[in-house]
Order: structure tokens, then sequence, then C-alpha cells
């Protein structure tokens, strides 16, 4: 009955390591999304998966790398984190009905601080 | 593509007055529209959509949405807020397997 969850929920780290971001959806949605808020941008998408092994980059995908070998989950990865991935980070997950998105839901987010 | 606008940073009302938040959106062909509320520290929850219908569409916590097709605007709105309303509230529009989100718009309602 989780839902969608997210780990970790904080995390900090230095410049220059290599940080996953875990999301983890219990309902078989086939889409999934990562985004990252920030203070006057507001919800921007990163990369988002259609279904396993089909992934598709958003707004902002320069820094990370996503994978989805299984339907339920949906890693983020930072290859070399930047202070400017200092972030909040979101998972969220829906279907699709007559071709079109349906209600996208949100997990509880990871808070991310580079140093 | 499709966007939307929220073109105010905030919203101040008092309690038990009514509630405002204006979002227009842009985007080809019939429009899916979608409201989330955002607490602090939580993420985005699901308020209410539209798809087809009525225009008049209502959603969690009385709160209500009005489509409009010739201004292309779906306001929300709560005939009398309260203080635990006041959240960061976001508009959204779908198009090309995604949505796509507004900024924003804080929500400050005064006891």
């Amino acid at each position: 009955d989780a839902g969608i969850t997210q780990s970790p929920r904080y995390k900090i780290t230095e410049t220059g390591r290599q940080v996953t971001l875990m999301c983890h959806q219990t309902w078989s949605h086939s889409y999934m999304f990562w985004y990252r808020q920030d203070l006057g941008h507001g919800l921007r998408l990163i990369y988002y998966s259609a279904a396993a092994d089909i992934t598709d980059k958003g707004e902002v995908p320069d820094g990370y790398v996503v994978s989805r070998s299984k339907t339920e989950n949906f890693p983020l990865t930072l290859e070399s984190a930047t202070r400017s991935q200092t972030s909040v980070y979101f998972c969220a997950s829906s279907d699709r009905l007559a071709g079109r998105q349906e209600t996208q839901y949100f997990g509880p987010g990871t808070r991310l601080l580079v140093l | 593509a499709q966007s939307v606008a929220q073109p105010e940073d905030q919203v101040n009302v008092a309690e038990g007055n009514p509630l405002t938040v204006k979002c227009t959106y842009s985007v080809s062909g019939n429009p899916y529209l979608f409201w989330y509320v955002q607490y602090p520290n939580r993420g985005l929850q699901f308020l209410l959509k539209y798809i087809t219908g009525d225009n008049l569409v209502k959603g969690s916590y009385g709160f209500e949405a009005e489509f409009n097709k010739s201004q292309t605007s779906f306001h929300l709105k709560k005939p009398s807020a309260l203080v635990s309303d006041s959240a960061l509230y976001f508009c959204a529009v779908e198009g090309n397997n995604r949505l796509a989100f507004g900024k924003g718009n804080q929500v400050v309602v005064i006891p």
C-alpha cells in the first residue's frame, strides 16, 4: 500500500561523487518521471520512461543517467555531482489512457545537497 | 510545445474569503489540465483534473476549477479559504507524453 517511495529522503554528498536516487512504485504504472524543484524554476523534467527499458530526456537531462530494468523501479544517477545539482528531486508515476497521460502521482522527494 | 502560465507568484487571502489561483495554458488539441498542491517538505498531491465534459470540475478539499476554452484558462477556486490551505499550488497541462507544470503559486491564508 506504499504507492510511490523515494530513498534516501536526504542526502549530502561532495562534488565529483556519484549519487543514485531510488524510486519505487507499487501500482504497475507504465510511466515514470524524475523532476527537480528549484526556487524560481518550479518543476523541471529530467528524464522519463514509458516502460521498462524505454527512457527519454526531459528539459534538463545533462549530468544525469537513468535506467529502468523493472517496471516498478526508476533510479536516477548523478554520475559526478556538481553544486548546481543541489535540489529537491521528485519521482512520479502515471498510466496512459486513450493515448493521453493520466494523473501523475508523486513521491515524497529527496533533498540533495552537494558540497 | 505545451505550456502553462501562473501569473502571480503569491496570493494572499483572508480566512473565510474566496480563493482564486490563476492559470492559463497553451496546447495543441483538446487540453488535459491538472491542479496539484504541495505542502511544506512534501511531494505534490493531485487536486483535480479536466479532461472533458463539464467546465466546472470539483476536486479534493473543497477546491474546484473552471475550464474556459475561449480564454484558455483553468483557474482554481475555493469559496471559503482555510488557514490550512496555505501551500504551493501548481497547474499543469498534458502533451507529448508528459505534463508541463507552471512555476507555482504560493497561497497564504491570513487568519
